[in-house]
């Protein structure tokens, strides 16, 4: 059973607009969170990262909010731009095992011009 | 610009041959991972290497060998793969100190098994 969910498979938004990518998970001793970008022919790249200390964690145009009472975690992109357009993918470790990532489907974002 | 190198990117074998995938990174990362990846699913973990030592497994077919040589290094040996093995094979690497530590990735290796 996946630990992490991503319910949108796709999300279309148009250039300048906000990206707003969610994710959902069932493990509570969930204590890391990450959201990656991938190109195709690429691997994924780390964007942005946040600990179960912290509800919100800000880099640039990215911006990570975590709600642990409702086990969801999500991404703003502010403002979106086409070349924001790629899978992404969320992912969680646990504190006594931090080693190993739990991914999600991923949501192929689009941003139209 | 990848700071973490997969050779070759592509590679094609009959089930009865035996290759090697390779990995390398220059980060002074501690920790590195191979990963599977499935058309339009998530990265499955495959092996750990903490400190030069396989760390976690997960119930990896034995046609499937990992090997960490070196603090820098990563191989994937795969002898009488199945038709079913045919994924993007993803090569990762991370500081491997403590929590908080995000996986940093190669572009991976196409493997098709004929």
């Amino acid at each position: 059973d996946q630990q992490v969910k991503q319910n949108s498979p796709s999300l279309s938004v148009q250039e300048g607009r906000i990206s707003i990518l969610n994710c959902d998970y069932t493990n509570s001793m969930f204590d890391y969170f990450l959201w990656y970008k991938k190109y195709p022919a690429e691997g994924p790249t780390f964007l942005i990262s946040i600990s179960s200390i912290k509800d919100k964690n800000e880099d640039g145009r990215f911006t990570v909010f975590l709600n642990k009472s409702a086990k969801h975690l999500s991404l703003h992109i502010v403002p979106s731009q086409p070349g924001d357009s790629a899978v992404y993918f969320c992912a969680a470790s646990e504190r006594n095992n931090f080693n190993k990532f739990y991914f999600g489907s991923g949501t192929k974002l689009n941003v139209k011009p | 610009d990848t700071e973490v190198t997969q050779t070759p990117k592509h590679l094609v074998m009959g089930m009865t041959n035996k290759k090697s995938l390779k990995c390398e990174q220059h980060m002074g990362h501690r920790a590195m991972y191979w990963y599977k990846q499935k058309a339009k699913k998530p990265p499955e973990l495959m092996f750990v290497y903490s400190y030069e030592k396989l760390s976690i497994n997960e119930s990896v077919p034995s046609r499937f060998s990992p090997e960490c040589p070196n603090s820098s290094l990563l191989n994937l040996h795969l002898h009488a793969l199945q038709p079913e093995d045919s994924a993007l094979y993803l090569c990762a690497s991370s500081q491997g100190v403590g929590l908080g530590q995000p996986q940093h990735f190669g572009d991976g290796t196409r493997l098709s098994i004929l």
